[in-house]
């Protein structure tokens, strides 16, 4: 059981490429997140998923697009990398269970646009 | 709107002394979900715990124990005896209640420093 993998872990984009960013569950998780962690803040939402087919925008969407094919699966899309866009992203899914929500983060990616 | 704050930047103590980081929060729910999250200097975050709204009774792990007061909107981490792999930043964090559906609102963080 993997949990939450994210990939790649470091990537290094210059100004108005495009990337991908790839984040898989296998715990049959319905709800998955993006999140963002700018240097010395927290996490900001980015984008979430209630199940496959289904997205919506968290505080932070702009620039980012996201899609739900599967149940395992939520990639990031940057379509056109911006010097804001630099930061670590963390991916994360969650489940409803007998005591409550429990949420499961991703190790991150860190993410340099130069 | 929902809302965390975490007014100790850093903190710096010296191992074994007591130390305790804040957690200040707001929401219009009445029903929502408060946790703590450790992130060492390698950067996952490590969940800690998750505490309902309902649920005001302190909670106690080893060396670790939150004090929650709905009173105050206050949701505060305590280390007893610190040790130096405590040193990592600490998030606290604030989720709606709706089903299944965890999206977190987060606090800029605590930066603690154990001394050996």
């Amino acid at each position: 059981n993997a949990g939450v993998t994210q990939t790649p872990k470091f990537r290094i984009l210059k100004i108005g490429q495009s990337m991908t960013l790839q984040c898989a569950q296998d715990m049959n998780h319905n709800y998955m997140y993006w999140y963002r962690q700018d240097p010395g803040m927290g996490l900001k939402l980015i984008y979430y998923s209630v199940g496959a087919g289904i997205t919506d925008k968290g505080e932070v969407p702009n620039g980012y697009n996201v899609s739900r094919s599967t149940t395992e699966d939520f990639p990031l899309r940057l379509e056109l990398a911006a010097p804001s866009q630099t930061s670590v992203y963390f991916c994360a899914s969650s489940y409803r269970g007998n005591s409550g929500n429990t949420i499961y983060f991703g190790e991150g990616s860190w993410l340099t646009v130069v | 709107a929902q809302k965390v704050t975490q007014a100790q930047t850093e903190i710096s103590v010296v191992e074994k002394e007591d130390v305790t980081l804040d957690c200040v929060y707001e929401t219009r729910d009445t029903t929502y979900y408060l946790f703590w999250y450790k992130q060492p200097p390698s950067g996952e975050l490590v969940f800690l715990i998750r505490r309902n709204s309902f649920d005001e009774q302190n909670e106690i792990s080893g060396r670790y124990s939150w004090n929650f007061q709905k009173s105050t909107s206050s949701f505060n981490f305590t280390i007893t005896a610190s040790q130096v792999v405590d040193s990592a930043v600490y998030f606290c964090a604030l989720s709606e209640a709706y089903f299944g559906n965890e999206k977190l609102t987060f606090g800029t963080g605590t930066r603690l420093t154990i001394i050996p």
